[in-house]
């Protein structure tokens, strides 16, 4: 199975900041990565796939960059209802797999 | 409107079974693999079972293998996953969820179902 590590594992940040998450694959999955948020006690919801395509209603102050095996979500200025955990999932092959999350708190 | 709709979730006792189940409207469920994803309190996502378009295809995480069976039926549009032998680590919120995109398929998630796995 394709293992995604995921870093950091938390992330405190201030309204306004701008931020990035990474994401490696442990082999090459093309531009097949998704990216989601996660808010508590809600299911995840897609933001990204394909590594770069943003996903209707999704703020362009998201974006997706990346291919191969390493790959990156950036916030630009962080609003309040931003913060959440944030997971990416390769696409590429069965089974999928996620990595560990990133949790984003506010400073 | 596209919908994932788990049901099944309780609470069952250690060494239990459980069958969960999972409808689906709004997309062709015929052409888009299936998966269980699995969250226990205050942890991450993991996924647990893919099953294929057709069902000819299955895989399980470790941590479920010879436990639990997903299995789907495209006439009636559901996603099922019988568990056995269930364990508290086994305590989750269970999502049923397509998790690859193509020209035919797109990804999507159901809502959630808990289990949870108590004396």
């Amino acid at each position: 199975d394709i293992q995604m590590t995921q870093s950091p594992s938390s992330l405190s940040a201030f309204v306004g900041d701008r931020v990035t998450i990474t994401c490696r694959a442990s082999q090459n999955i093309r531009s097949s990565l998704n990216w989601y948020q996660q808010k508590p006690g809600k299911a995840p919801k897609l933001l990204i796939s394909d590594a770069f395509s943003l996903q209707s209603g999704v703020p362009s102050r998201f974006s997706g960059s990346g291919s191969g095996t390493d790959f990156t979500l950036t916030i630009t200025s962080l609003q309040l209802e931003d913060f959440a955990t944030f997971y990416c999932q390769q696409s590429y092959t069965a089974p999928p797999t996620f990595g560990q999350g990133t949790k984003l708190e506010i400073k | 409107e596209v919908q994932l709709v788990e049901s099944g979730g309780g609470l069952v006792q250690p060494g239990g079974s459980q069958r969960l189940s999972c409808s689906a409207s709004g997309f062709d469920f015929s052409k888009n693999s299936m998966n269980w994803v699995r969250q226990a309190p205050g942890k991450g996502l993991e996924w647990i079972s893919y099953i294929s378009s057709g069902g000819s295809t299955i895989y399980y995480a470790d941590s479920v293998k010879g436990r639990f069976t997903i299995s789907r039926d495209n006439a009636k549009n559901s996603l099922f996953l019988q568990m056995s032998s269930l364990r508290a680590e086994d305590t989750a919120v269970y999502y049923c969820a397509s998790l690859f995109s193509s020209e035919e398929t797109a990804v999507y998630w159901g809502q959630g179902s808990l289990v949870t796995v108590s004396s």
